[in-house]
């Protein structure tokens, strides 16, 4: 079955400093999602990415579809104490079901 | 706008004991209902998803069952609750035919088996 392979798996970083995180596939995907989690909370929706090369920011947040469909990465820019959360990729490919990574856990130091 | 809500937030049941969660989409129509489990704070594993009324396709062999008696309502039940069974339970939707996976989480169940 389709696979994700996110990494790194946990991240510690100085507020202020920017962040990256990728995802990458075993086989083609058609939509990539990125989602934060906050403790005891359900997963939001950060964004979505439908279009190979397809760049899409919101805020200090940049994702990018892959150019061959089977990644996507995540970068946050002058990150603060809020980003603080479990971040989680997502893909879909031909099927009703989404697939996602094991999740990118995200410290912020003050 | 639509809504997504699912109870109760938290529980702690006894082992061999029954359970029951319940999650209700507002606002929208004929959605796709997903119930995912979360252990240990990470990684979403897919338990069981609908495409309609009564319809249920149950993604791994397990203790648990679902049901959708209605078009906005879905379940999560046991018969006999097991240790194993404690974490994260997350109900979740995303419209039907669009051409976007988007899929929309409820708030969260966290599930304690003593």
């Amino acid at each position: 079955g389709q696979q994700l392979n996110q990494s790194p798996q946990s991240m510690f970083i100085q507020e202020g400093e920017d962040v990256s995180m990728n995802c990458t596939s075993s086989s083609i995907f058609n939509t990539w999602l990125w989602y934060k989690q906050d403790p005891g909370e359900g997963p939001v929706l950060l964004i979505a990415l439908y279009k190979a090369g397809e760049l899409t920011s919101n805020g200090r947040l940049t994702a990018q579809f892959g150019i061959t469909r089977k990644d996507s990465f995540l970068n946050i820019s002058a990150s603060i104490p809020s980003d603080v959360g479990i971040y989680f990729c997502a893909g879909q490919g031909g099927s009703e079901k989404l697939v996602f990574g094991k999740g990118t856990k995200l410290t912020v130091n003050p | 706008s639509q809504t997504i809500h699912q109870w109760p937030a938290t529980l702690v049941q006894p082992v061999g004991s029954p359970l029951s969660l319940e999650c209700t989409v507002e606002g929208t129509s004929n959605p796709n209902l997903y119930w995912y489990r979360q252990a240990a704070g990470r990684g979403l594993q897919l338990l069981f998803y609908s495409v309609g009324i009564g319809q249920i396709s149950s993604e791994v062999p397990q203790n648990l069952s679902a049901s959708r008696p209605q078009d906005r309502q879905f379940i999560l039940s046991s018969k006999k609750l097991l240790l194993s069974d404690s974490g994260f339970y997350l109900c979740a939707w995303r419209i039907t035919l669009r051409r976007s996976g988007e899929l929309f989480f409820g708030e969260g169940s966290r599930l304690t088996v003593l």
